[in-house]
């Protein structure tokens, strides 16, 4: 079966470290999307692909960056973490022109 | 002004009452609308979307669209304890991104 899986699951990490958190999906969508969730705020969009070499910043993409190399994965890179980026971290997907977006299970990032 | 707005909660409806859920959104230029449940620890997961003014029903769940008063909720008819959860408004705003509410828990005592 199709699906969007994410690792690790869980991540504890230092100030200033580099982290990566890889998100894959196996539906062979175009569209790709990283999301905080934190209490108070929902979930809020970090960086998201429409395609292959395609990335563009969301509304809290300060502090991360993405690169899409192939239409399966999207990982997400914290440069230098800050103990603000302390979240629960979801990937989704959708394909080509639909709205309708699958989640991954989520990571969750503790900076300390 | 948030662009999608929710009451926290907690909502709290006996088993078998109708649980109604409210969302508002700001961008009127918004084309689609859904809804969310997620489970504690849990991945949100789609339980329905709308595009056009009116009701859409989908077994117990009937999602409502006013574009006039930017306003979309959800009913839960029969409430059971297994939809005790949070439930997410998402809005695509004109600009294509993806905006959701904060969140709605709701919790259904047998």
């Amino acid at each position: 079966d199709a699906e969007i899986t994410q690792s690790p699951r869980h991540k504890i990490t230092e100030t200033g470290r580099q982290v990566t958190l890889a998100c894959h999906q196996t539906w062979n969508h175009n569209n790709m999307f990283w999301y905080r969730q934190d209490l108070g705020h929902g979930l809020r969009l970090i960086h998201y692909s429409y395609g292959v070499q395609d990335t563009n910043k969301g509304e809290v993409s300060d502090g991360y960056s993405v690169s899409r190399s192939n239409t399966e994965d999207l990982p997400l890179t914290l440069e230098s973490a800050a103990s603000s980026q302390t979240s629960v971290y979801f990937c989704a997907s959708s394909d080509q022109g639909a709205r309708t977006q699958y989640f991954g299970p989520g990571t969750r990032l503790t900076v300390l | 002004q948030k662009e999608v707005e929710q009451n926290s909660g907690p909502l709290s409806v006996p088993e078998g009452a109708i649980a109604s859920l409210n969302c508002t959104y700001s961008d009127r230029g918004s084309q689609s609308f859904f809804w969310y449940r997620q489970y504690s620890g849990k991945s949100p997961e789609l339980i329905m979307s709308i595009y056009s003014n009116g009701d859409k029903e989908d077994g117990r769940f009937t999602a409502q669209l006013n574009k006039a008063s930017q306003y979309v909720s959800l009913l839960i008819r029969d409430s059971q304890p297994s939809d005790s959860a949070t439930y997410l408004c998402a809005v695509n705003p004109a600009n294509n991104d993806m905006r959701f509410g904060a969140g709605t828990r709701l919790t259904v005592k047998p």
